[in-house]
């Protein structure tokens, strides 16, 4: 089946420009994330939705940055007035359950690469 | 204090020895662990998951968890040259109904043939 798709995979933005970044997540997956990974890094997390609840946005690194997934599927993160410190890869995962199984896991998409200039 | 730590390395080891990664994380009240592969350029690849403490073989590959010293392992024995990837640490964070999970920075791993 389909896996975790996003997109755009690359954008490049002028610094002071607002972007949307988009997640489709694998059907019927409950629970969805934003990670923001930088060269080198691991992934850092940015929030949590479980359907269309968002209930962890605590990664959020500034009030720039806002998330949602108002159908409990699709998910968008937008930046707003994108600087350079915000180039990264922006990876969604999904997971199919909602409450904590211990053998859940997170199947990611291939990632937005963002490069703010 | 991190929730999740990894040396990052890089950790470079001869083609057929034993890689060992490490990880520490900081609550207590984690009960699942995975280890990541992710290649250059792609993304985190699930290769085990553990939440017993002891040790658990898939393979090559064999997670060791420690919840009294809050200590994850991976070994991959016989390591091969396709092993070289940067390897990720995931832990849950345990809050009320969620599935929320950190990652640690991950350690790179080359294996020279």
């Amino acid at each position: 089946g389909a896996g975790v798709s996003q997109s755009p995979r690359y954008k490049v933005a002028k610094r002071g420009q607002d972007v949307a970044l988009r997640c489709d997540p694998i059907s019927g997956h409950v629970s969805l994330f934003w990670y923001q990974q930088a060269l080198g890094q691991g992934p850092e997390f940015l929030t949590y939705f479980q359907n269309e609840a968002q209930l962890d946005k605590s990664g959020l690194p500034s009030d720039r940055f806002f998330a949602e997934r108002p159908e409990g599927s699709v998910s968008t993160l937008k930046i707003q007035r994108t600087q350079q410190e915000d180039s990264a890869v922006y990876l969604c995962a999904s997971m199919p359950a909602a409450r904590r199984e211990i053998d859940n896991e997170q199947f990611f998409g291939p990632g937005t690469r963002l490069t703010v200039l | 204090q991190k929730e999740v730590e990894q040396n990052s390395g890089p950790l470079s080891v001869p083609e057929g020895a034993i890689a060992s990664l490490n990880c520490t994380y900081s609550d207590r009240g984690s009960q699942s662990f995975f280890w990541y592969r992710q290649y250059s350029g792609k993304s985190p690849e699930l290769i085990m998951f553990i939440y017993s403490n002891g040790d658990k073989e898939d393979g090559r590959f064999t997670a060791q968890l420690n919840k009294a010293s809050q200590y994850v392992s991976l070994l991959i024995r016989d390591s091969q040259p396709s092993d070289s990837a940067t390897y990720l640490c995931a832990v849950d964070i345990p809050l009320q109904n969620n599935n929320d999970m950190r990652f640690g920075a991950g350690t790179r791993l080359t294996v020279k043939p």
